[in-house]
């Protein structure tokens, strides 16, 4: 589809392992966001990537959190040795904003990585 | 403070009632505003995006006072699928560079 798609929708790991999360963005779309949900929670900001512009990483939590985006398309969000409180679900998003002086800057989310340490 | 705060929920009303959602932003540069919906265990989406001279949009209608720096929605005659969580989107633009802000969303029960 023309949306935003997220991978894996579901992933359970083991504390300590690592995980990477995937965000393919709508095409054309050079803003890319992701944000974290945990459950009754309100959306965290992570990180924000903005064409070739460097990325905003104030929201990341640790360094255990890393993100990059190739070719200013898709994204990959990298979680090293994961603890049980990185338990959420994480939301991509993208916006065309900057792409014309029209754009007011919506944001399409994925559907979501809901993410289970033990 | 937070950048962007919502009332406190939950709001809990019969279908039919009228509801109001109040935001503020701390941000003067502030540039535009939005109102998202968030359905349990779902992915927000955009509601409206919310303009100097209010919008509206059917039973939705939308008001932004810059002075105040203050945000509404109001949903009249209410719905059970109007049951979510609303969210209060503001972008800011500075020297700092662009940020999408998110309120923290309060949430909407309908009951018959």
């Amino acid at each position: 589809g023309a949306g935003v798609s997220q991978s894996p929708s579901n992933k359970v790991t083991e504390k300590g392992k690592d995980v990477e999360l995937r965000c393919d963005p709508i095409s054309g779309h050079t803003a890319l966001y992701w944000y974290r949900q945990s459950l009754g929670q309100g959306l965290e900001f992570l990180i924000y990537f903005q064409g070739n512009s460097a990325p905003d990483k104030s929201g990341l939590p640790s360094d255990r959190f890393s993100a990059e985006r190739t070719g200013g398309s898709v994204s990959t969000l990298t979680i090293q040795r994961t603890q049980q409180e990185d338990s959420a679900v994480y939301l991509c998003a993208s916006s065309a904003i900057g792409t014309s002086a029209a754009n007011t800057g919506e944001l399409f989310f994925g559907e979501g990585s809901r993410l289970t340490v033990l | 403070r937070k950048e962007v705060e919502q009332d406190p929920g939950p709001f809990n009303v019969p279908e039919g009632a009228t509801v109001a959602f109040n935001c503020t932003y701390s941000n003067s540069a502030s540039q535009s505003f939005f109102w998202y919906r968030q359905d349990c265990r779902k992915e927000p989406k955009l509601l409206m995006s919310v303009y100097s001279s209010g919008n509206e949009d059917g039973r939705f209608t939308a008001q932004l006072n810059r002075a105040s720096q203050y945000i509404s929605l109001l949903i009249r005659d209410s719905k059970l699928s109007d049951s979510a969580t609303y969210l209060c989107v503001v972008n800011i633009w500075n020297t700092g560079g662009f940020k999408t802000i998110f309120g923290a969303g309060t949430r909407l029960f309908v009951k018959a």
